[in-house]
């Protein structure tokens, strides 16, 4: 059973149009992570959530956003996408802090930019 | 901040000899060292870790050891099978001093693709 949910797995957006990405969780981890994986590259993490406290990467573009209203949900938002952020984004979550607790991943959406 | 790398890049193997991947790391404070397994069009899935107060790790045909004095940790896969081949990622957890712990994170090595020859 599927324990870290991501939808959509494929999506397509056009350049410059606001897309969301979705995560949910039926773990009850207090940690939610999205990363941004390019082809044959390392995940690179954009941000994360522990709990409610929202912990931003330096290096994360302002186009990228991300809201967790809730425990189970986490989203991720790209104001205005372009063509460097075709990629796969995955979310994982872990039950507590990194050095604590193995990540579990999510299958990833892969975004399209047109 | 913490900086992994990572060797070879890609590795060749024939069935049924032994694998390994090498990482070094440069935060003396990291702590825990988990390793991925991400085949083609999948999730990483963790295969294997090891925390900072162990110097080796088995599971049946996969094993992890750690030097902390040379900050280096290797994965060995013995008799290895078409199935193991993927991409594998070593990761090593930068911690974060003071009272908001919950910033944590992995930081990614940039991955080994290992290809097991029948």
């Amino acid at each position: 059973d599927a324990m870290v949910i991501q939808n959509p797995r494929y999506q397509v957006t056009q350049f410059g149009k606001p897309v969301t990405l979705s995560c949910s969780q039926t773990l009850n981890h207090n940690v939610m992570y999205w990363y941004q994986q390019k082809s044959s590259q390392a995940p690179k993490l954009l941000f994360h959530y522990y709990d409610k406290d929202f912990n931003n990467e330096a290096d994360t573009p302002d186009n990228f956003q991300s809201r967790r209203p809730n425990t189970s949900f986490c989203f991720l938002d790209i104001r205005s996408p372009g063509l460097g952020d075709a990629a796969m984004y995955l979310c994982a979550t872990s039950r507590d802090r990194a050095s604590e607790d193995i990540q579990y991943f999510g299958a990833g959406t892969r975004l399209s930019v047109l | 901040g913490e900086n992994v790398e990572q060797h070879p890049s890609t590795l060749s193997v024939q069935e049924g000899d032994s694998a390994v991947i090498k990482c070094t790391y440069s935060d003396s404070a990291s702590n825990y060292f988990p390793w991925y397994k991400q085949e083609l069009g999948k999730r990483p899935q963790l295969i294997i870790d090891i925390r900072s107060n162990v110097g080796e790790k088995k599971d049946q045909r996969i094993a992890v050891t750690l030097n902390k004095t040379a900050k280096h940790f290797s994965l060995h896969i013995t008799e290895t099978q078409p199935e193991d081949s993927a991409v594998y990622f070593c990761a090593a957890s930068e911690g974060w001093e003071g009272s908001n712990f919950g910033n944590e994170k992995l930081t990614f090595g940039t991955g080994t693709r290992l290809t097991i020859i029948p």
